[in-house]
């Protein structure tokens, strides 16, 4: 079975200083996994995604994520924090596996990013 | 190319009601998923639709239901109103069915009273 656990329900940082947001997995096949971005009263906006290439992995407006495999976690950072990151942060896995559950989405509860001036 | 689009954007019904959402995907993607997201349970997946036909379905009662039109576009159903229904119901396409990379709507809130 699939399932996320975002370690941290809140994140406070001050602007122009490291964003750590972090997120262990489970899941019994290779896995996908994404981080996605949601500003109050918005969908979600797909920020990076890993599939089985680079372990490192860039995605926009500066944030990237690395993936290891041996502690089945996907962290996202970025250098420096911008009052415009602040918002709520998931962390998702899908499902590789085969029948009906192929292709779901499994959604951390996700972190709250604050970033004070 | 335009996003996923929602309709409404916001809706106010009481206990017992129904209510219809409706998403459209973009264009040339078949497949449009369903998420309800609530402060207590977080986001979490209601059914796919993919060609017409829900391939995948998540953990909620029968008084949640969808469809898929053939120029795939999809449509959710609430019966019988609970307070508990209200959420922010998200709608997401992908190319495909089983595509994993999937591209959200800005979301229908929904207030039950």
């Amino acid at each position: 079975a699939q399932s996320v656990t975002q370690l941290d329900s809140h994140v406070s940082v001050s602007e122009g200083t490291p964003v750590l947001l972090r997120c262990n997995y489970s899941s019994s096949y290779s896995p996908s996994l994404f981080w996605y971005v949601q500003h109050p009263n918005k969908g979600l906006q797909l920020l990076l995604k890993y599939t089985s290439a680079a372990t490192l992995v860039k995605g926009i407006n500066g944030f990237e994520a690395e993936f290891k495999k041996s502690e089945t976690s996907f962290h996202l950072t970025k250098p420096s924090a911008h009052m415009s990151d602040a918002a709520e942060y998931f962390c998702v896995v899908s499902d590789h596996g085969r029948g009906s559950t192929l292709g779901r989405l499994y959604f951390g509860r996700g972190t709250q990013l604050t970033v004070w001036p | 190319k335009a996003g996923v689009t929602q309709t409404p954007r916001y809706l106010i019904k009481t206990r017992g009601q129904q209510v219809t959402l409706s998403c459209s995907p973009i264009s040339g993607h078949r497949s449009v998923s369903w998420y309800q997201q609530t402060p207590g349970q977080g986001l979490q997946f209601l059914f796919e639709y993919f060609s017409e036909t829900q391939r995948n379905k998540g953990n909620f009662p029968g008084r949640f239901s969808g469809r898929q039109f053939s120029n795939s576009r999809s449509e959710m159903n609430v019966s019988t109103l609970e307070l508990g229904d209200s959420a922010l119901y998200l709608c997401a396409s992908s190319p495909a069915w089983g595509d994993n990379e999937q591209f959200f709507g800005p979301g229908t809130r929904l207030t039950v009273l």
